[in-house]
């Protein structure tokens, strides 16, 4: 079956830009998540969806990133006036219970 | 709070030898484990999980762990290395309930030399 998309595979911005990164998870996933992985920070968790309840945030960076889930399915990060600390692969997951399927991931890069 | 300790950052076999990847784990609750390996480019792929019961788990692709609580450990292990095994591996750790987020360690990269 199909597993977790992320849309753009690759993403090349200004400082000062707006990006927004997708995600499609996998069918009947009532949980979403967003990590970043990142050379100096590893992997780090950004936020968490899980059915109707308020998202987790506390692992977003600051206030210039955000996240939404429309219709309890795709998810959508957006990251306003990206710097270069930004540039990571951003990657999804989705789950069911305890386990997490990961989406192959957005690269982004900030000049 | 949950933290995750990989020792080794970089791990060097040879076809055919054991794999034996080490994890520790911190958690102020009873932790769910789980190991994941990324393959160049790609992203994460579960290779096994630990949440309750047996404190051995099987993975994929002959790898295997063992969940020991008294020395907080959760080390991968595979009995003979394939060229394929190459890659890099994390250890992650949720807090013991559905639905947990992860904390991962900084990860291993495997070599396997012919």
């Amino acid at each position: 079956g199909a597993g977790v998309s992320q849309s753009p595979s690759n993403k090349v911005t200004e400082k000062g830009k707006d990006v927004e990164l997708r995600c499609d998870p996998i069918s009947g996933h009532t949980a979403l998540y967003w990590y970043r992985q990142s050379l100096g920070q590893g992997l780090e968790f950004l936020i968490y969806f899980q059915g109707n309840s308020a998202p987790d945030k506390s692992g977003l960076p600051s206030d210039r990133f955000s996240a939404e889930r429309t219709g309890g399915s795709v998810s959508t990060l957006t990251i306003q006036r990206t710097q270069q600390e930004d540039s990571a692969v951003y990657l999804c997951a989705s789950g069911v219970t305890d386990t997490q399927y990961f989406g192959p991931g957005t690269r982004l890069t900030v000049l | 709070a949950q933290s995750v300790t990989q020792l080794g950052s970089h791990v060097s076999v040879s076809e055919g030898a054991l794999v034996l990847l080490r994890c520790n784990y911190s958690s102020s609750v009873p932790p769910y484990l789980f190991w994941y390996v990324q393959y160049p480019n790609q992203g994460l792929q579960l290779l096994l999980k630990y949440t309750t019961g047996a404190t051995l788990v099987k993975g994929i692709n002959g790898f295997e762990a063992e969940f020991k609580k008294s020395e907080t450990s959760f080390h991968l292990t595979k009995p003979s290395a394939h060229m394929s095994d190459a890659a890099e591996y994390f250890c992650a750790v949720s807090g013991g309930t559905s639905y947990g987020k992860l904390t991962f360690g900084q990860g291993t990269i495997l070599t396997v030399h012919p």
